[in-house]
């Protein structure tokens, strides 16, 4: 059985680097695509980019200068890191996993505050 | 960019009665087209891929049909754990895919 699991703080100072890592279990990261999304508080979901095949990335372009994803197959883990961080990234963040454009398994989410 | 609409924003249904979600696209997105469930405080649920493709574990009063731009989600014999929020994603243009606004499905 696929699972995923966000980690990481659930505050974050304005300027900083948000970091959160998704674990997966029942399944290798390799030769599949990873993805992450956000969802602000009260609003839609928001694609922030993807990793596959351990290393190939591409990012939304709204957010690609401050986003940096990767993984780790070692661990079985994939991670997202967002500098320059403001109130406006407040948001419930998800790791999904997509085959063939469909997000089939998500993690549980996990909220991460930007505030001082 | 693919706009997702989606109709009505608010749908008031009583337990047992059907409940049919619309989700318009501005462009064809051929059957490329998912419906998820969301509960507040849990992550979307992968309820219909391919348009009309029940995932693994989704009851049968679950529905989906359509193609290209109008599609239709129906929800037959809505129980108490169907009241939630309904999302179409269209992923034709994968990366990024796009989602609509949702629709909330309340009780009477």
């Amino acid at each position: 059985q696929v699972q995923l699991q966000e980690s990481g703080p659930g505050l974050v100072k304005p300027s900083e680097t948000l970091s959160l890592t998704c674990t997966v279990s029942g399944v290798s990261l390799s030769s599949y695509y990873w993805t992450w999304f956000r969802q602000p508080p009260g609003k839609g979901l928001e694609w922030i980019g993807y990793i596959y095949d351990r290393g190939n990335t591409n990012y939304n372009p709204s957010l690609k200068s401050r986003v940096t994803i990767s993984v780790d197959t070692s661990k079985n883990q994939f991670s997202l890191k967002l500098s320059s961080v403001t109130a406006a990234d407040t948001a419930v963040y998800y790791c999904a996993r997509v085959i063939s454009g469909v997000l089939f398994y998500w993690g549980q989410g996990t909220l991460v505050t930007v505030s001082s | 960019e693919i706009v997702m609409t989606q109709s009505p924003a608010t749908l008031s249904v009583s337990p047992g009665e059907r409940a049919t979600l619309s989700c318009r696209a501005s462009q064809s997105v051929s059957s490329n087209l998912a419906w998820f469930q969301q509960k507040p405080g849990q992550a979307p649920r992968l309820l219909i891929y391919g348009a009309f493709t029940r995932a693994t574990g989704i009851p049968a009063r679950f529905s989906g049909s359509g193609s290209g731009t109008e599609f239709t989600l129906t929800i037959s014999g809505l129980q108490s754990e169907d009241f939630a929020v309904y999302y179409c994603h269209q992923y034709n243009n994968w990366p990024p895919g796009t989602f609509g606004q949702g629709t909330n499905v309340e009780i009477k």
